[in-house]
């Protein structure tokens, strides 16, 4: 397997932009995380899902953060519109079982608001 | 609240020099205890799952332990490739929440 995957690696957009992140988690993999890393918070969960239904939005900033799971397969974050403190690496991750959190995370979308 | 403290910051060592990296946390309800790796401009590598105190795990040149208030991760002779940051985590029901990490830098 490809482990998780996300894209794009890099975004750098305009303050006021709408961003979409997206995610395709290990196939068999029944919950999936979003999480934000940054220097001073460190990582934080913003939400997770557990057989595509999200269960705990609680880290979710703010409203102008949503996020969607579909399907199985694909996953998105979206914030709009983007603001210059939104500026972190997010980090998608799957687990093949919500009780079972070693969880495999992606290599991160580097996000940049200007 | 739930808190998850680890010590050193950064931590310099000499190829061979064994040290260990701590884990304190505050938490109600612990499910579990996890290390990750990270490398730079990459997303953490999980590396132990600790349930229970006395509970221990080795993989290579790394051994975790927990107790009932914190975890050691020790390495034993690291080489450079050991360089990294290492994050330590803690479950409650089913969130994961991590503590800000030791840079460790092994120099040859």
């Amino acid at each position: 397997d490809a482990g998780v995957i996300q894209s794009p690696r890099h975004e750098v957009t305009e303050m006021g932009q709408e961003v979409t992140l997206r995610c395709k988690p290990i196939s068999g993999h029944n919950s999936l995380f979003w999480y934000r890393q940054t220097m001073m918070r460190g990582l934080e969960l913003l939400i997770y899902f557990n057989n595509n239904v999200p269960i705990d939005d609680s880290g979710m900033p703010e409203d102008r953060f949503s996020a969607k799971m579909p399907n199985a397969s694909f996953s998105t974050l979206k914030i709009q519109p983007s603001e210059p403190r939104d500026s972190a690496v997010y980090f998608c991750a799957s687990s093949s079982h919500l009780a079972n959190t070693e969880a495999f995370f992606g290599q991160g979308t580097r996000l940049t608001v200007v | 609240e739930d808190q998850v403290t680890q010590s050193p910051e950064a931590l310099r060592l000499q190829e061979g020099e064994s040290s260990s990296l701590n884990c304190s946390y505050t938490v109600s309800g612990l499910r579990g205890l996890f290390w990750y790796r990270q490398d730079p401009g990459k997303g953490p590598e999980f590396l132990f799952t600790l349930y229970s105190a006395g509970e221990e795990k080795e993989k290579e040149r790394l051994k975790a332990t927990l107790t009932k208030k914190e975890s050691f991760l020790h390495i034993t002779a690291p080489k450079p490739e050991d360089s990294a940051t290492y994050l330590c985590a803690v479950q409650v029901a089913y969130k994961l929440s991590f503590g800000a990490g030791t840079t460790v830098t092994v120099r040859a």
